[in-house]
């Protein structure tokens, strides 16, 4: 089956540094990546869209200069967290989009845990 | 707008009897609907997803759902829980291409 791997598991930081997630479908192409925010005992936020080889699509409400997202191959996408703060602590999971026999799912990543200290 | 109603914040539930996790969804097309399962500190897994035809979908791990439009809902069913099913369980609802919107979780736990 589709495989999505997310490199760190986790991450401790210091607050204003700068931390990047990446995410990678191992064996399919994805044209379509997704990145969510999770916070204990919460449901997945959608915090953007990305599309390979073009701008990321932000939800209302989410800082684009603060989580920057590049796709740059139809196998990663990374998501930065710049000046991180301590309120950005949180579950981050990637999903990348597979199309095919008239389906269409997201396979999701194991999810990154990042502390801001 | 589309929108997840998982109603059970926690299920509890004793091993080896049945299980039904409930899931409304309100979509102004037909929906692609999914149940996900997460274990702690972990990503989710799918477990089963309909698209359309037959309304009672199989998944893995003895799970089934079955899509009922006239009530918009997507229930999820385990004829016979076991301890290891102890996890959350989140519906979410999409089509195409589109980004997944998901209900707040049902948390399961199984007692001896």
């Amino acid at each position: 089956g589709a495989v999505v791997s997310q490199h760190p598991s986790w991450v401790i930081c210091k607050s204003g540094t700068s931390v990047k997630i990446e995410c990678r479908s191992l064996d399919f192409q994805a044209t379509t990546m997704f990145w969510y925010r999770q916070f204990p005992k919460q449901s997945l936020m959608l915090m953007a869209t990305s599309n390979e080889g073009s701008k990321a699509t932000y939800e209302q409400g989410v800082e684009k200069d603060k989580f920057l997202i590049n796709h740059a191959s139809l196998t990663l996408s990374t998501l930065t967290v710049t000046s991180a703060h301590p309120e950005d602590s949180s579950f981050y999971i990637c999903s990348a989009g597979s199309a095919g026999g008239g389906s269409y799912e997201q396979y999701f990543g194991p999810g990154t845990r990042l502390t801001v200290t | 707008a589309q929108s997840v109603t998982q109603p059970d914040i926690h299920i509890t539930v004793s091993e080896g009897a049945s299980l039904e996790l409930r899931c409304n969804y309100s979509y102004g097309a037909t929906p692609y609907l999914f149940w996900y399962v997460q274990s702690p500190g972990q990503g989710l897994q799918l477990l089963l997803k309909y698209f359309s035809g037959d309304t009672l979908v199989q998944g893995i791990k003895g799970f089934e759902a079955e899509f009922k439009r006239s009530q918009s809902s997507f229930n999820l069913r385990k004829p016979s829980v076991h301890w290891s099913d102890a996890a959350e369980y989140f519906c979410a609802v999409g089509s195409g291409y589109s980004t997944l919107t998901f209900g707040k979780g049902t948390m399961l736990l199984v007692s001896p």
